[in-house]
């Protein structure tokens, strides 16, 4: 059964630095978004990409991040400079569509990130 | 807007008793409901799903729900709990259209269980 991948499963960065969270979506789909789960608190939605572009975004997602499907078939969350509090799972998920029956979103692993 | 509340924080219930988990959504329409359970350290694994029709919907590891339009609840329930069923488990509403395509989750309930 085809699934989410996202690499790394850790990163461990230094306040300040850049980090990029790739993710490699399910092959027809065409709805991709980000969520954080800072640890012991639940899911948060972060953004939400389709057609290039962004058409949803929460206010956690602020200038210091971005986002973006650079060869077609990764997609990437960029965090330029990173903050103690950017510590968090970040998962990746994919949707075949937004329609009834085609927008179920399907999650990745998570990628750790440590900010230290 | 949409939400989910989870009244539970923990429940803990002893091996091979029944387990019931709460859960009530805010939305105007009939909402795309989801359980979702996460193991220490670990990324969602979906356990089930409603989008429409039957309003019983089972899962897997002998997991079920029950929507309950009039009562705006997604209980989930298991009728003889194993040790490994320990975890958080998520309870989650959307994506909708008129909803935004976010899926929204609650604040977790996590379970323990005794021998």
């Amino acid at each position: 059964e085809p699934e989410v991948t996202q690499t790394p499963s850790h990163q461990v960065t230094q306040m300040g630095q850049e980090v990029i969270l790739r993710c490699v979506p399910i092959s027809n789909h065409l709805y991709f978004y980000w969520y954080r789960q800072i640890l012991g608190q639940k899911v948060e939605f972060l953004v939400s990409f389709y057609n290039n572009e962004i058409s949803e975004k929460s206010e956690i997602f602020d200038d210091q991040f971005s986002v973006e499907r650079p060869d077609g078939s990764n997609f990437t969350l960029k965090i330029r400079s990173t903050k103690l509090e950017d510590s968090a799972m970040y998962f990746c998920a994919t949707a075949k569509g937004a329609g009834q029956g085609y927008n179920e979103q399907f999650f990745g692993p998570g990628t750790r990130l440590t900010v230290l | 807007a949409q939400s989910v509340t989870q009244p539970d924080i923990h429940i803990t219930v002893s091996e091979g008793a029944s387990l019931e988990l709460r859960c009530n959504y805010s939305y105007g329409a009939t909402p795309y409901l989801f359980w979702y359970v996460q193991s220490p350290g670990q990324g969602l694994q979906l356990l089930l799903k409603y989008f429409s029709g039957d309003t019983l919907v089972q899962g897997i590891k002998g997991f079920e729900a029950e929507f309950k339009r009039s009562q705006s609840s997604f209980n989930l329930r298991k009728p003889s709990v194993h040790w490994s069923d320990a975890a958080e488990y998520f309870c989650a509403v959307g994506p909708t259209v008129t909803g935004g395509f976010k899926t929204i989750f609650g604040a977790g309930t996590r379970l323990f269980v005794k021998a």
